[in-house]
């Protein structure tokens, strides 16, 4: 079956401006993560969502930073007023609870 | 704050060779254990997953240990091969109610032909 899958694949943007990144987990993972990677900071863990629990901001860098799961499957993640060390990777996962994350192919965001 | 340690940093061997990946961890209340693979530009892709309850776990030519509470864990790849360059990244799952895998830096291997 289909992994979980991101878009865009890459997304080139301005200081200031916002961006949405969207992720698709695998059919029938009721959780979902979505995590950075950027050099300096390695991978770091960002919001989860599990059914219709409240999610897990804990990982959230700032209020510039929110995230949502429409009708528990797809996610999307919203920067607003991107800064430059905004830029990384965002990787989304999605796991059965307590089972193995399975991570799509990532975003790579670049903020000039 | 659960903390990951990988060593070593990086590994270079000869194809064919047995070889160990060390991982340990700060916070012995996990609920499991992720080993990871990431090649250069891709995403990760999970290698083992090994329950808190669980001593080892093999898949293939890879085996990953857990000793829980000395937080450590390893993985063993044996007969390595040139396809097996990557980065392998170990991730702790604290328990409680947020889910979240806490990364090390990872070992970049590379093996040679």
């Amino acid at each position: 079956g289909a992994g979980v899958s991101q878009s865009p694949s890459n997304k080139v943007t301005e200081k200031g401006k916002d961006v949405e990144l969207r992720c698709d987990p695998i059919s029938g993972h009721t959780a979902l993560y979505w995590y950075r990677q950027s050099l300096g900071q390695g991978l770091e863990f960002l919001i989860y969502f599990q059914g219709n629990s409240a999610p897990d901001k804990s990982g959230l860098p700032s209020d510039r930073f929110s995230a949502e799961r429409t009708g528990g499957s797809v996610s999307t993640l919203t920067i607003q007023r991107t800064q430059q060390e905004d830029s990384a990777v965002y990787l989304c996962a999605s796991s059965f609870p307590a089972r193995e994350q399975y991570f799509g192919p990532g975003t790579r965001l670049t903020v000039t | 704050k659960q903390e990951v340690t990988q060593i070593p940093a990086a590994l270079s061997v000869p194809e064919g060779e047995n070889l160990v990946l060390n991982c340990s961890f700060t916070d012995s209340a996990i609920y499991n254990l992720q080993w990871f693979r990431q090649d250069p530009g891709k995403g990760l892709t999970s290698l083992l997953l090994i329950q808190s309850s669980q001593r080892e776990q093999t898949s293939g030519r890879l085996n990953a240990s857990l000793d829980k509470s000395s937080g450590r864990s390893t993985l063993y790849i044996a007969a390595s091969q040139p396809g097996d360059s990557a980065t392998y990244l170990c991730a702790p799952e604290l328990s409680g109610s947020a889910r979240q895998l806490t990364f090390g830096s990872g070992t970049q291997l590379t093996v040679l032909p």
